[in-house]
């Protein structure tokens, strides 16, 4: 079955410090999804980004970079320069299509606060 | 205008009482899910249908009910409500694909308080 561990419950930084949020996953599938989600203290959840298994090219979006290692297993996040308004819950997915049905795990979550 | 709404966004009920929390999307999309939120346990899938004439227990169905009333609208209902179903409550949409991996969407959540 698939798994998404989040080891890191909590991190706390202070403000303009790099942070990585670990993220790393378990399946039986060689075709599936990646995602990250951030949640802020308002609830929503906001989608951040979406990596395939066959796309291992690591992807920068301004501050945020994502690091996909398939021999490891682990999909990471890193925030460069931290903001106090990257303090949010960041939840890291997994999709897989198993039976011709799509499922999102959803791992439980990493709490980062920046402190300014 | 939000594409995927929730109503209520809060409810306070009591034990035993019968609730029913509302999701309706204008994304156009065929797939719904319902999700709990509980601290530490991350979001856990409740229900989830692919289209309308479609309905598939999750990991945690238990207690829970759900009706697709049309592609736009996924209801789901706590026929006797008890105090561990407090938790907030997230309504999600995708697209039908033929390829998986589309983001799911995800409405602003209710806040659910069985007393």
């Amino acid at each position: 079955a698939q798994k998404v561990t989040q080891a890191q419950t909590e991190i706390s930084v202070v403000e303009k410090e790099d942070v990585t949020l670990d993220c790393v996953y378990e399946t039986r599938d060689t075709t599936y999804y990646l995602f990250w989600y951030k949640q802020p203290p308002s609830g929503e959840l906001v989608f951040l980004i979406r990596r395939n298994s066959f796309d291992e090219q690591n992807e920068i979006s301004g501050r945020y970079s994502w690091n996909f290692q398939k021999s490891t297993s682990s999909f990471n996040f890193t925030i460069t320069a931290s903001q106090v308004v990257d303090s949010a819950v960041y939840f890291c997915a997994l999709s897989e299509t198993f039976g011709g049905n799509e499922k999102l795990t959803f791992g439980t979550g990493t709490r980062l606060t920046i402190i300014p | 205008d939000a594409d995927v709404t929730q109503t209520p966004r809060n409810r306070i009920t009591k034990t035993g009482k019968r609730i029913m929390l509302e999701c309706s999307q204008t994304k156009g999309h065929d797939r719904m899910y319902w999700y709990r939120q509980d601290p530490g346990l991350g979001l856990r899938l409740i229900y989830y249908s692919f289209d309308v004439k479609d309905i598939n227990k999750g990991e945690i169905s238990d207690g829970y009910s759900v009706s697709r009333q049309a592609q736009a609208k996924f209801s789901l209902s706590l026929e006797s409500a008890i105090p561990n179903q407090t938790a907030l409550y997230f309504c999600a949409t995708s697209e039908n694909a033929g390829l998986a991996g589309h983001e799911q969407f995800f409405g602003p959540g209710t806040r659910l308080t069985v007393l």
